[in-house]
């Protein structure tokens, strides 16, 4: 079946360090990857999509890496701020609108 | 200023009894879905619809319904509300069908229903 997973459900980086995340799926029929950023008490945030036929996507301090081959994905966040804090989704989508989200990787931010 | 509204925030209900989320988008989305996220388990969505009256079911559709009887509008439906349906509940809505920022969905703020 498809599923969307993340290899850590928390993750603690200093002020300033770079923050990778990861995200592993399973099916290879989506169009898109996305990620999205969700603060307490707060809907996901749309931050970074990657088409699937393209291996990295830049944004604003952050990076999207797409390896097909391990069907693996991740965020890399630069100069990470206390602002940044937040649970962290990877998402599969699907033409028509489908998605799938992996369940979270929360990350805190040590000043 | 663009947003998905969903009312009401927070719902406290009793079994059996059918009860209606509401939410709504200004911004000519075509796609509109429902997800909702429990602890562990993450984000799970119930329904998704790209258009009015089309409409394709998510991961978890059992005990919901949902209508679109007009592109802004998609009521989330529970005719029989039970406790495993206590959850935090999301509305969001994408695609604009220009190419630009397809991908993008964009979600209300949340209703938190809690079935006795």
């Amino acid at each position: 079946g498809e599923s969307v997973g993340l290899h850590l459900p928390t993750l603690s980086v200093q002020e300033g360090d770079n923050s990778i995340i990861n995200c592993a799926y399973s099916n290879s029929a989506s169009d898109y990857f996305i990620w999205y950023k969700q603060e307490s008490g707060k809907g996901p945030q749309f931050i970074i999509d990657i088409r699937s036929n393209m291996d990295k996507r830049q944004g604003q301090r952050v990076t999207v890496l797409l390896n097909k081959t391990v069907k693996h994905l991740s965020l890399q966040i630069a100069a990470t701020q206390p602002g940044d804090s937040a649970v962290y989704f990877c998402a599969d989508h699907f033409q028509g609108g489908k998605l799938i989200f992996g369940q979270g990787t929360e990350l805190s931010v040590k000043p | 200023e663009a947003q998905v509204t969903q009312n009401p925030r927070y719902l406290i209900t009793v079994t059996g009894k059918k009860l209606t989320v509401t939410c709504s988008q200004n911004m000519n989305h075509e796609y509109m879905s429902w997800y909702r996220q429990d602890p562990g388990l993450g984000l799970r969505q119930i329904y998704y619809l790209m258009n009015v009256e089309v409409t394709d079911k998510g991961d978890v559709p059992e005990g919901y319904k949902v209508s679109r009887k007009e592109k802004r509008n998609f009521p989330l439906i529970l005719e029989s509300p039970s406790p495993n349906q206590t959850s935090l509940y999301f509305c969001a809505s994408s695609f604009t069908g220009t190419g630009k920022d397809d991908t993008e969905a964009f979600f209300g703020q949340g209703t938190r229903l809690t079935v006795v």
